[in-house]
């Protein structure tokens, strides 16, 4: 009963690499989220997809990109990553976006 | 965009004790969620409640939409209720949430 999986767990990062997060749900769900937690920050959507095949920006979308590659997987990718992105990077689902939402793991990210 | 206000921001409590977290929200919303975050980091939802009043447990949750608010009730505290409570609330398929009350339980 896998959930939300998210991959990689732990990441470093030298600024101005690249990498992609991935995040898959097996619960056939419709919406899937994006979110990063910083101290004293809570949780801040980055970005969102309703259902497949559409994207959406959150509150704090830019330096990242999405792909919501069918209905399962929707990635996250930092193009060239700052030390403003070091952060702890939450995915999530739900059976579409007024309904209960279940969190992934999380994903430790560090860019140094 | 909408503003998700929790109060109070910290709590430290014995073992035992009752709490009253609150969580206002600056515009009508169409749902709101209570979440847990314990301290390894895992999120579990605890109520997803538009409105009217849910128990499950030592644990309720109330929310009065019309007056933007919404309040989560622990009783008989455990130190395993440590943690951050977080509201989150669904407008234009967006959810937002709130920066958290964090919750020490002292044994």
């Amino acid at each position: 009963n896998a959930g939300v999986t998210q991959t990689p767990k732990f990441q470093v990062l030298k600024t101005g690499q690249s990498m992609t997060l991935q995040c898959a749900q097996d619960m056939n769900h419709n919406s899937m989220y994006w979110y990063r937690q910083d101290p004293g920050m809570g949780l801040r959507l980055i970005y969102y997809s309703a259902s497949e095949g559409t994207t959406d920006k959150g509150e704090v979308p830019n330096g990242y990109n999405v792909s919501r590659l069918n209905k399962r997987e929707f990635s996250l990718r930092l193009e060239s990553a700052a030390p403003s992105q070091t952060s702890v990077y939450f995915c999530a689902s739900s059976i579409s976006s007024g309904n209960t939402i279940y969190f992934g793991e999380g994903s430790w990210l560090t860019v140094v | 965009g909408i503003q998700v206000e929790q109060s109070p921001p910290d709590l430290i409590l014995q073992e035992g004790a009752n709490s009253t977290l609150r969580c206002n929200f600056s515009d009508s919303v169409n749902n709101l969620q209570w979440f847990h975050q314990n301290p390894w980091g895992q999120l579990i939802n605890l109520f997803y409640i538009p409105s009217g009043t849910k128990q499950n447990g030592r644990l309720s949750a109330t929310t009065v939409a019309t007056e933007r608010y919404s309040l989560l009730y622990i009783s008989s505290s455990q130190t395993t209720d440590s943690g951050v409570y977080f509201c989150a609330v669904l407008r234009d398929d967006k959810i937002i949430f709130g920066k958290g009350t964090r919750l020490h339980i002292l044994p």
